[in-house]
């Protein structure tokens, strides 16, 4: 069964801290996994989308890194910020299908 | 101007009506979804068209018909609404289906509560 679980379920860090955020899948075959951010009342905004070939992308403050073989991946958030209390959530798509497994989310607080 | 944009924001109505939310994207996209996100905050697969064509339908309910007039238009219509139905509805567009790192854009929600 295609899956994708994600931890912790809530978390809370001052403001100007380091965070990281899990994400394991059983989604088979593998084709890509990206990382949301949802801000309250919001739709999901990609952050960063990473292929099988890839172990580490970034996108400003975010890094997100991917083991294949494990089939986990992370997020690091750097410096957090007042505006990165949201929820992230990891997404893997399968090859050859035409829908995203979603996680159901990390609910992130910074607090100041 | 707004990429993928849902009407409306917040929708409440009793059970038994039958309600529409319309869905626009001006992106240019073949594909449109549109996604359901319950009480736990998952989000599931509800339908997705390509250029006007349904080319996912996911087990849900027959009072959930999807029309697509045009490839940057799918408008959701459900009837005969309960209250399981209460949830946040997304809507989403991407280039084409299926292609391995093709993003999904979201709309912003269309939170329905059924009283």
């Amino acid at each position: 069964k295609n899956q994708v679980e994600q931890s912790p379920q809530s978390l809370i860090i001052l403001e100007g801290k380091n965070c990281t955020l899990q994400c394991n899948y059983t989604v088979s075959p593998f084709s890509n996994l990206r990382w949301y951010k949802q801000d309250t009342g919001r739709g999901p905004v990609s952050l960063t989308i990473m292929t099988f070939s890839e172990n580490t992308k970034s996108n400003g403050r975010y890094t997100a890194t991917l083991d294949a073989d494990t089939k986990q991946s992370s997020l690091h958030i750097t410096a957090s910020q007042l505006s990165d209390s949201a929820s992230y959530i990891c997404v893997v798509s399968a090859s050859g299908f035409q829908k995203l497994v979603f996680g159901t989310g990390t609910r992130l607080l910074v607090s100041p | 101007d707004t990429a993928v944009s849902q009407t409306p924001k917040y929708l409440v109505t009793q059970m038994g009506n039958d309600k529409s939310i319309k869905c626009e994207q001006n992106l240019g996209h073949d594909t449109m979804y549109w996604y359901k996100q319950d009480s736990k905050k998952f989000l599931k697969i509800m339908f997705s068209y390509n250029n006007k064509e349904l080319i996912i339908n996911e087990t849900v309910p027959n009072r959930f018909s999807p029309k697509s007039p045009d490839k940057a238009h799918l408008n959701l219509h459900i009837n005969s609404l309960e209250l399981g139905d209460s949830a946040v509805y997304f809507c989403a567009s991407s280039q084409a289906p299926g292609v391995g790192g093709t993003e999904a854009f979201f709309g912003q929600g269309t939170r329905l509560t059924v009283v």
